[in-house]
């Protein structure tokens, strides 16, 4: 069964920090993993997009990576803003043209 | 250029009574998207369209209807709510199989 698991379920950091949000998948055959944002009462929207052959994406303060090997993602974010507090969702796109399997999402809060 | 929206935002319904969300897109896309959205669970697929006039069942498609009569709209069907249909309910589009989605931003439905 396709399956992607999230870590941390939730995070609380002090505006300014850095952080890194990590992604386990189980996705056969894979064909691409995304990232989303998704603030509270809003629908997700795209942060990045990675297929086999690349290793690191970035957009503006998110970055990105992947590990085909391991089928690891990880996404960071550097310099946190108070705008930064959402749920950050990995997804994952078997080569089916519309199977996404959704992780559970991280709840990042970031303080001031 | 508004992307996807959704109508209704919100809406309460009793056990048994019908409703139909509509979804409206004005970005040309092809593919479009029923999710559900429910607490501590990924986005789960409801029907899915590849095309005007096409649907498809996806993952959670038990109780509900689709239509895609015109390229532009994708409207959801429940033809007898239930209590466990209490969701937010998320329509998405995108224009071919590997780009990312586009999400609205939501219909939260309580059937009580």
């Amino acid at each position: 069964k396709n399956q992607v698991e999230q870590s941390p379920q939730s995070l609380i950091i002090l505006e300014g920090k850095n952080c890194t949000l990590q992604c386990n998948y189980t996705v056969s055959p894979f064909s691409n993993l995304r990232w989303y944002k998704q603030d509270t009462g809003r629908g997700p929207v795209s942060l990045t997009i990675m297929t086999f052959s690349e290793n690191t994406k970035s957009n503006g303060r998110y970055t990105a990576t992947l590990d085909a090997d391991t089928k690891q993602s990880s996404l960071h974010i550097t310099a946190s803003q108070l705008s930064d507090s959402a749920s950050y969702i990995c997804v994952v796109a078997n080569s089916g043209y519309s199977t996404l399997t959704f992780g559970k999402g991280t709840m990042l809060l970031v303080s001031p | 250029n508004a992307g996807v929206t959704q109508t209704p935002k919100f809406r309460v319904l009793k056990t048994g009574q019908s409703m139909t969300l509509l979804c409206a897109q004005d970005m040309n896309h092809e593919y479009m998207y029923w999710y559900r959205q429910d607490p501590g669970m990924g986005l789960r697929l409801i029907h899915y369209s590849v095309g005007e006039g096409t649907t498809a069942k996806g993952e959670v498609p038990d109780g509900y209807n689709v239509s895609r009569l015109k390229k532009q709209n994708f409207l959801l069907g429940l033809e007898s709510a239930a209590p466990s249909q209490t969701s937010v309910y998320f329509c998405a589009s995108k224009d071919r199989p590997l780009r990312k989605l586009f999400f609205g931003s939501g219909t939260q439905l309580s059937v009580l």
